[in-house]
């Protein structure tokens, strides 16, 4: 069981090509987050939502486009990708100010470029 | 600059066997969590520890952190065929925010 679901769970895409991936949570948190995991590199955080604002962008391109219309959805806007790109994209969740800082992870959207 | 190291990186076990796993840094921590990562899906919490000398236990896998809140390590009695995965250990800087620093994670295979 999860409590973050992500669509597609699969997604093959030109590098002309616009694509969503989507992020819903039914836990109730307040704070959202796209992480990116590439081959043998450490999970690298993307962008946090915290109360439905942009609180962090950490130096990610203009090609992807994060999106959190409420605090129970989070977009991420694809548009241009180079085939380095390509890797396995988390969205996760939690409760701001929680003091476990416990976040839980969707199951992951893997996205190739071609 | 890795501010979390996780060893080792990869593990190759016959069932039966222990093993631990360790993640250490130079920066003290708020919480530590662990988390076990099977191919193509995303992280499942295994547990958070924010006590300094905390040790907490699940099952067949004990999870301690260190007194000074800068390291970790699991340790797994008797590891099963369906403990294979990767491993990885978080830690948040602040007390106020989820944003989690990961090690490179360890891969564990453990053969029947």
């Amino acid at each position: 069981e999860t409590g973050v679901t992500q669509t597609p769970r699969h997604l093959v895409m030109g590098m002309t090509n616009k694509k969503s991936l989507k992020c819903e949570q039914h836990l109730g948190h307040n704070a959202m987050y796209w992480y990116k995991q590439s081959a043998k590199k450490p999970l690298e955080l993307m962008f946090v939502y915290s109360l439905e604002e942009r609180v962090e962008n950490n130096s990610v391109p203009s090609r992807f486009s994060p999106e959190c219309p409420n605090s129970s959805h989070l977009f991420l806007h694809l548009h241009t990708l180079q085939p380095e790109d390509s890797a396995l994209y988390l969205c996760a969740s939690s409760s701001a100010g929680s003091l476990r800082n416990t976040i839980y992870f969707g199951e992951g959207s893997w996205l190739t470029v071609v | 600059t890795q501010l979390l190291e996780q060893s080792p990186q990869f593990l190759s076990i016959q069932e039966g066997e222990n093993l631990t796993v360790y993640c250490n840094s130079s920066s003290v921590f708020s919480s530590l969590q662990w988390y076990r990562q099977e191919p193509g899906e995303g992280p499942v919490l295994l547990v958070t520890v924010v006590t300094g000398g905390e040790v907490k236990k699940l099952k067949r896998l004990t999870f301690q952190f260190g007194d000074a809140r800068k390291d970790s390590s699991l340790h797994i009695t008797a590891a099963q065929p369906g403990d294979t995965g990767l491993y990885l250990c978080a830690g948040a800087r602040s007390s106020n925010t989820g944003k989690l620093i990961f090690g490179q994670g360890t891969t564990l295979q453990v053969k029947p």
